[in-house]
C-alpha cells in the first residue's frame, strides 16, 4: 500500500519570502501522479499543482513549484513570494491510476502553513 | 465555486441516528468520491462511484453506504451514528481518463452529540 509522509506538521514564513514544504512517499509503482492540495480556513480543498511521475520536468504554477525526485521518492512544494492568502493546510497526495478508472488519492497528514505579515 | 455541490454544509445529530449527505458532481464528471476528514485519521478514502456503479472501496464502515443515481448525484448514508463519526465529509468528482486530480466540494461538517 502506498503511504505519504509530511514530516513538518507546522511551518511559518514571512510575507514575500520563500518556503518549502516536504513530502515523501512509498510505492513500488512506476506510473503514478502526485498532487499538492491547499485547504484554507474555508475548508475547501483546492488543487495547487500536479506532477506525473513519467515527466522529469518539475511542474510549475505561478508562484508554486515542485522538486520531484523520483528515485528518492520525494515531492516538495516551493512557494515563492509568500502571500497572506497562502495561509492554509497543505496536503501532499499520491494517486495510482487503476484499471477500470479507479483513481484513489492517498493523502499525507498535512502541513499547516502560516504566512506572517 | 468548484462546481461540486454538497449539502448540507453542517449537520448536528444524536448518537444512534441516521443521516444522508448529498453530492452533485461537476457537470460532465462521471466519478464521485467520498472522503472523511477527521483530526486523528486525516483524509481517508471511503468509496468511489463511476457512472452509477461502485468502483472502489476504502475504509468505509459497514454502517455507512453510498449510491450514485442516474443523474450522477451521489448520497452517503451514515447510520447508527457514534461520537467518533464526527468529521468533515468531502465529496469530489473527476472526469476520469486523463488524470487532473479531483475537484472537491466544500464538505459537510457532521457533529454527533
Amino acid at each position: 500500500a502506498q503511504t505519504v509522509t509530511q514530516s513538518q506538521p507546522e511551518m511559518s514564513v514571512q510575507e514575500a519570502e520563500t518556503v518549502t514544504l516536504s513530502c515523501t512517499y512509498d510505492t513500488s509503482e512506476n506510473n503514478y501522479y502526485l498532487f499538492w492540495y491547499k485547504q484554507p480556513p474555508s475548508r475547501q480543498m483546492i488543487l495547487v499543482i500536479r506532477q506525473e511521475a513519467y515527466k522529469q520536468q518539475n511542474a510549475t504554477e505561478n508562484r508554486f513549484s515542485v522538486n520531484f525526485q523520483k528515485a528518492a521518492k520525494s515531492f516538495s512544494l516551493k512557494i515563492s513570494d509568500s502571500q497572506l492568502g497562502d495561509t492554509a493546510m497543505y496536503f501532499c497526495a499520491f494517486m495510482k491510476p487503476l484499471q477500470g478508472g479507479s483513481e484513489k488519492l492517498v493523502f499525507g497528514k498535512g502541513t499547516k502553513l502560516t504566512v506572517n505579515p | 465555486d468548484s462546481g461540486v455541490t454538497q449539502t448540507p454544509k453542517h449537520l448536528i445529530t444524536a448518537t444512534g441516528q441516521r443521516v444522508t449527505l448529498r453530492c452533485s458532481p461537476r457537470s460532465g464528471d462521471l466519478s464521485v468520491y467520498w472522503y472523511q476528514q477527521s483530526l486523528d485519521q486525516g483524509l481517508q478514502f471511503l468509496i468511489q462511484y463511476y457512472n452509477g456503479e461502485e468502483r472502489a472501496k476504502g475504509n468505509i464502515l459497514e454502517r455507512f453506504s453510498a449510491q450514485q443515481f442516474p443523474d450522477l448525484h451521489s448520497e452517503l448514508n451514515l447510520s447508527s451514528l457514534e461520537l467518533g463519526d464526527s468529521a468533515l465529509y468531502f465529496c469530489a468528482s473527476s472526469a476520469g481518463g486523463l488524470v487532473r486530480g479531483y475537484t472537491f466540494g466544500s464538505g459537510t461538517r457532521l457533529t454527533v452529540v
